[in-house]
């Protein structure tokens, strides 16, 4: 029972690389979720996703892309990053549409040098 | 637009002294559902409970309770006879009727229980 997995759990990279972060959950859950979590700002959803090709932008998206081709698994991609992407970023997963619990990956801690 | 206040950023405590942790809330939905989840030094997410708008009985489980109350917009969380291993950052969280029915999370609460 893995439920909800990402990787990798840490990663540094340089200011301007791309970088991708996976997120896996075996309990084929409709919704799917980003956030990042910064000191002084708690968790703040970046992008989400209804369904495979379906996904919007959440709070704080500027600077992400995301894509869902299949139900299991949504990549966060930062295109070029930047000292201020450095976080700790959280996939969520959902059952299905209400406001049913979201449940959290173990997290992927993120250094922008 | 929905927000969630927790006004104690950090609450020290001695083991097996009770504590209360604050959330209030703000938001014009009707239906909305609270949240409390709890994040362990080792940095994971762990979910506690979840209420509906609906629903304003008390609810025990073990040593933690939780107190919601609609006239007030709070729902605040209870730690009785607290332990080392309680020591943890607990978040409150609110999801409306928003599209996605997103989660808004509150700043979080330091709780450091000391033996």
């Amino acid at each position: 029972d893995a439920g909800i997995t990402q990787s990798p759990r840490y990663k540094i990279t340089e200011t301007g690389r791309q970088v991708t972060l996976m997120c896996h959950q075996t309990w084929s859950h409709s919704y799917m979720f980003w956030y990042r979590q910064d000191l002084g700002h708690g968790l703040r959803l970046i992008y989400y996703s209804a369904a495979a090709d379906i996904t919007d932008k959440g709070e704080v998206p500027d600077g992400y892309v995301v894509s869902r081709s299949k139900t299991e698994n949504f990549p966060l991609t930062l295109e070029s990053a930047t000292r201020s992407q450095t976080s700790v970023y959280f996939c969520a997963s959902r059952k299905g549409q209400g406001a049913g619990t979201q449940y959290f990956g173990p997290g992927t801690r993120l250094l922008v040098l | 637009a929905q927000k969630v206040t927790q006004a104690q950023t950090e609450i020290s405590v001695v083991e097996k002294e009770d504590v209360t942790l604050d959330c209030v809330y703000e938001t014009r939905d009707t239906t909305y559902y609270l949240f409390w989840y709890k994040q362990p030094p080792s940095g994971e997410l762990v979910f506690l409970i979840r209420r509906n708008s609906f629903d304003e009985q008390n609810e025990i489980s073990g040593r933690y309770s939780w107190n919601f109350q609609k006239s007030t917009s709070s729902f605040n969380f209870t730690i009785t006879a607290s332990q080392v291993v309680d020591s943890a950052v607990y978040f409150c969280a609110l999801s409306g009727d928003n599209a996605g029915n997103m989660l808004t999370f509150g700043g979080g609460t330091r709780l450091m229980v000391k033996p």
